[in-house]
């Protein structure tokens, strides 16, 4: 039972380019909404996150913006760059502590 | 580097066999989780100990088991392996077992059952 529905499952942008992310999650107890970037042959690693009291979060060129009442999140990358290219999981904490991660998006960001 | 040690990073063996993955947490992190990955089914959560106890079962399979040590590492064991139980296994650790508490992941191990 996914928990939590990540998409496009594959993402090109061009250089300097808007990326977007959406993810949609069903359970309304969930209260936090991270984002991990995951590069080849590495360990997930937090990038931004999100609690449901607020509706936009912003870290340099990453935001998140949340919609509690559609129950959907999504990140957003500005001024998109090769080096961000990567794996993205959206993830929602369950009532048991443990991360319920999307199915992920693979960025490729074209020079 | 997150403070998640996992040993080892890669680990080569026959259907079958049983294995142990290590998993160190960072300095003051009392809960650890294990997580699956695999291409068509993504981050999967297996379980969760915190401060030695277990805390919460995802999907793990009966040949699969885990424990956390007073020191707080953690083992995973796969034993009666399987082809399909190659994988990527990662350990992440917080400093509590819920909450915003970010958690911190480790480098990983590549299990390869041949």
């Amino acid at each position: 039972q996914q928990q939590v529905k990540q998409s496009p499952q594959s993402l090109i942008v061009q250089k300097g380019g808007i990326s977007i992310i959406n993810c949609a999650y069903e359970n309304t107890a969930f209260d936090y909404f991270p984002w991990y970037q995951q590069f080849p042959g590495k360990g997930p690693a937090l990038l931004i996150a999100i609690r449901p009291d607020v509706s936009e979060k912003k870290e340099g060129r990453f935001t998140i913006s949340f919609n509690k009442s559609a129950k959907q999140f999504s990140l957003h990358i500005m001024d998109s760059q090769p080096g961000d290219s990567a794996t993205y999981f959206c993830a929602t904490r369950g009532s048991q502590g443990n991360l319920i991660f999307g199915k992920g998006t693979k960025l490729s960001v074209k020079p | 580097d997150s403070g998640v040690t996992q040993t080892p990073k890669h680990l080569i063996t026959a259907t079958g066999q049983r294995v142990t993955l290590r998993c160190s947490p960072r300095s003051g992190d009392l809960s650890v989780y294990w997580y699956q990955q695999s291409l068509d089914q993504g981050l999967q959560f297996l379980i969760q100990y915190y401060n030695g106890e277990e805390r919460a079962k995802g999907n793990i399979l009966e040949r699969f088991s885990a424990q956390q040590f007073p020191d707080l590492h953690s083992e995973l064991n796969l034993s009666s392996l399987e082809l399909g139980d190659s994988a990527l296994y990662f350990c992440a650790s917080s400093v509590s077992g819920g909450g915003n508490t970010e958690a911190f992941f480790g480098q990983g191990t590549r299990l390869t059952v041949v």
